[in-house]
């Protein structure tokens, strides 16, 4: 079945910086890849998410770049701010077929320091 | 105001007793989904249910059942015979099967 790993576990940025997760998958048949936002003691948020039609999908501070050959993509967060410290997830699937649910990595506890 | 509702927030247990979280959504989604969480790991799926009065199992289903007798209500009980059930519950929906999964807030349940 599908494996994803992500990396890293943590994350220290100064405020203003560039923040990057990576995420790798094991099937090559997935085709659907979500990230995820989670703050302390709270359900986790859809933040971005991208088909693997495209290469790449940006929502203003945020975008997310995926390469198939590699079977890998990653999340790119441009100039950070405090509220942007949380955990954040990384998920994929193969939407369409009988193996439908997402599979998640194990999370990035970003931390943004003022 | 639409959304995804879990409840309670806390929920305390003693080890033997069955308990059942709540999930109610008003989306008119008819796909919905139970997760469970432990600490620094990411999210395993319990159940998923993709229409009424049908359910499947996920990936950690031993000691859970769950019932989907209406389109918005998806409980999940926890049974004696779940091992470790202290853990963090995540309810989920989403208009179907292929389609962006929406959280609810989560329960925490901790069983002594």
């Amino acid at each position: 079945g599908e494996n994803v790993e992500q990396h890293p576990s943590t994350l220290s940025v100064q405020e203003g910086d560039s923040a990057v997760i990576k995420c790798t998958y094991s099937d090559s048949a997935s085709n659907y890849f979500p990230w995820y936002k989670q703050e302390l003691g709270k359900g986790p948020q859809l933040i971005i998410d991208i088909r693997s039609n495209v290469g790449e999908k940006k929502d203003q501070r945020i975008a997310v770049t995926l390469n198939k050959t590699a079977k890998h993509f990653s999340l790119h967060i441009t100039e950070t701010q405090p509220e942007d410290s949380a955990v954040y997830f990384c998920a994929a699937s193969m939407y369409g077929g009988s193996q439908g649910n997402l599979i998640f990595g194990k999370g990035t506890k970003l931390s943004v320091k003022p | 105001d639409g959304g995804i509702t879990q409840s309670p927030k806390y929920l305390f247990r003693k080890e033997g007793q069955n308990v059942t979280l709540s999930c109610e959504q008003n989306l008119n989604h008819d796909a919905m989904y139970w997760y469970r969480q432990d600490p620094g790991q990411g999210l395993r799926l319990i159940y998923y249910s993709q229409i009424v009065n049908d359910f499947q199992k996920g990936d950690i289903a031993e000691g859970y059942s769950v019932s989907r007798e209406k389109k918005e209500s998806f409980p999940l009980t926890v049974t004696s015979a779940q091992k470790n059930p202290t853990a963090f519950y995540l309810c989920a929906s989403s208009i179907g099967r292929d389609y962006e999964q929406y959280f609810g807030p989560g329960t925490r349940l901790t069983v002594t």
